[in-house]
């Protein structure tokens, strides 16, 4: 089977770093993604880590350790609009699996 | 291209109705998923399609609840008969797949579910 484990909430001020955990357990393995879905909207592709190393997109980064089946997202110089639920998950071929989210707050 | 699409937007039904919700996926992409979201259990796989073939449907959670995918540029969700505990948001996703070396989900906008 598949499973992620994510914290619940996270809350930081504006413009401070934030890194948001993600630790997995799978079978067929592809790669480690990352989504932001705000309130009441879908969720969208932030990052993908298929090899172990750190991934920048702009203010966010993604990391992933195959060997710890662990993976992190990189939030810098926070801003309001970051308040959202971020989604680690797993792709085993085609088949997508997504943690529970972790609910981001960003203080003034 | 418009995204994914999915209709209605909102359903409010009441139990024991038949609901039908429709995705149409971005042109050109060959693989369509169903997800259901709430607070509860948050994005949970009910079934994906692969060149319009179910390929795994094991997130299905019961036999009330059914998928099709006739061709390439549309697929429904039907709930047959429909449940107060069905009630969540259902998101179509599709992908064409290893894009970058990424699996790139691309979600609609989803369709809330209410049954009473």
């Amino acid at each position: 089977g598949q499973s992620l484990e994510q914290p619940s909430e996270v809350t930081a001020v504006e413009g401070a770093i934030v890194q948001i955990n993600c630790t997995y357990q799978t079978s067929g393995f592809y790669g480690l993604s990352w989504y932001q879905q705000h309130d009441g909207g879908a969720p969208t592709f932030l990052s993908y880590n298929a090899l172990d190393g750190l991934e920048e997109t702009g203010r966010f980064s993604s990391f992933l350790s195959r060997s710890d089946s662990y993976g992190y997202l990189l939030l810098q110089e926070l801003q309001m609009k970051d308040s959202a639920s971020y989604f680690c998950a797993v792709s085993g071929g085609f088949k997508t699996i997504f943690g529970a989210g972790t609910r981001l707050f960003v203080k003034a | 291209d418009a995204g994914v699409i999915q209709s209605p937007r909102h359903e409010v039904t009441e139990m024991g109705q038949e609901v039908t919700l429709r995705c149409k996926p971005i042109s050109g992409h060959n693989s369509l998923f169903w997800y259901r979201q709430t607070m509860m259990r948050g994005l949970e796989l009910l079934i994906y399609f692969n060149n319009n073939v179910p390929i795994d449907d094991s997130g299905m959670p019961e036999d009330r609840f059914s998928a099709k995918m006739p061709n390439a540029s549309f697929s429904t969700l039907k709930i047959q008969p429909s449940e107060p505990r069905d009630s969540a948001v259902y998101f179509c996703a599709s992908t064409g797949g290893i894009q970058s070396g990424a699996n790139v989900l691309t979600f609609g906008a989803g369709s809330r579910l209410t049954v009473l």
